[in-house]
């Protein structure tokens, strides 16, 4: 059983659509992150949530926008997308009280999204 | 702040050779640090952590307060050890990563 499992895989889309990505964790984790993974690898983390609720919201458009019904499910809604938007984005899981230090993550294999 | 730096993007050493892979951090707090690797095609996984004092694939890291530093090595490198390696540190709430370093090892 995949414990993080996101989809889609792959993305492609115009410029100016609206489109989601899912996450799912089954490790029982109480804290899941988005991270974007630009065309150089630089890795960064733009959200976090804990228990349903959002801990870290890093400078991100607010065309950004995690939505987590439950806390085994993270997933991304981006409105309005841009060229520059094209990028891996990873979902990843740890083990964390949210006031404190995150644990081991536990990653999703990926979303590349591509906006033409 | 919390900050995690690789200063090298690129390392490339042939096989068997050693190797060291550079991290720097700051952060106010006692630190928790860790080394992500990614193959390719393959997700980010944990290699290991500062915590654990173990040897994962013959990669070791030994966080040194004094510099600031958690660098990792591996005394002979091998083809299979391509990889991107991230450096990482637990801080408030969060995993931050470094921006990365992909090695490529020569046969």
């Amino acid at each position: 059983d995949t414990a993080v499992s996101q989809t889609p895989k792959y993305l492609v889309t115009q410029m100016g659509n609206d489109k989601s990505i899912k996450c799912e964790q089954n490790l029982g984790h109480d804290t899941m992150y988005w991270y974007k993974q630009d065309s150089k690898k630089f890795l960064k983390i733009m959200f976090s949530y804990n228990n349903k609720e959002l801990i870290i919201n890093e400078t991100v458009p607010n065309r950004f926008s995690p939505k987590s019904p439950d806390k085994a499910h993270l997933n991304l809604h981006i409105n309005s997308l841009e060229l520059g938007d094209s990028a891996v984005y990873f979902c990843a899981s740890s083990h964390g009280t949210g006031g404190g230090r995150a644990e081991k993550l536990f990653f999703g294999s990926g979303t590349q999204l591509s906006v033409l | 702040a919390q900050r995690v730096t690789q200063p090298e993007k690129l390392l490339s050493v042939f096989k068997g050779a050693p190797v060291e892979l550079k991290c720097n951090y700051s952060y106010s707090g006692s630190p928790e640090l860790f080394w992500y690797v990614q193959y390719s095609r393959q997700r980010l996984q944990l290699l290991l952590r500062h915590i654990s004092r173990e040897s994962i694939k013959g990669f070791t890291a030994d966080l040194n307060k004094g510099e600031t530093s958690f660098h990792l090595k591996k005394p002979f490198a091998q083809e299979e050890d391509s990889a991107m390696y991230y450096c990482a540190l637990s801080g408030d709430n969060d995993m931050r990563f470094g921006a990365g370093t992909r090695l490529t090892v020569k046969p």
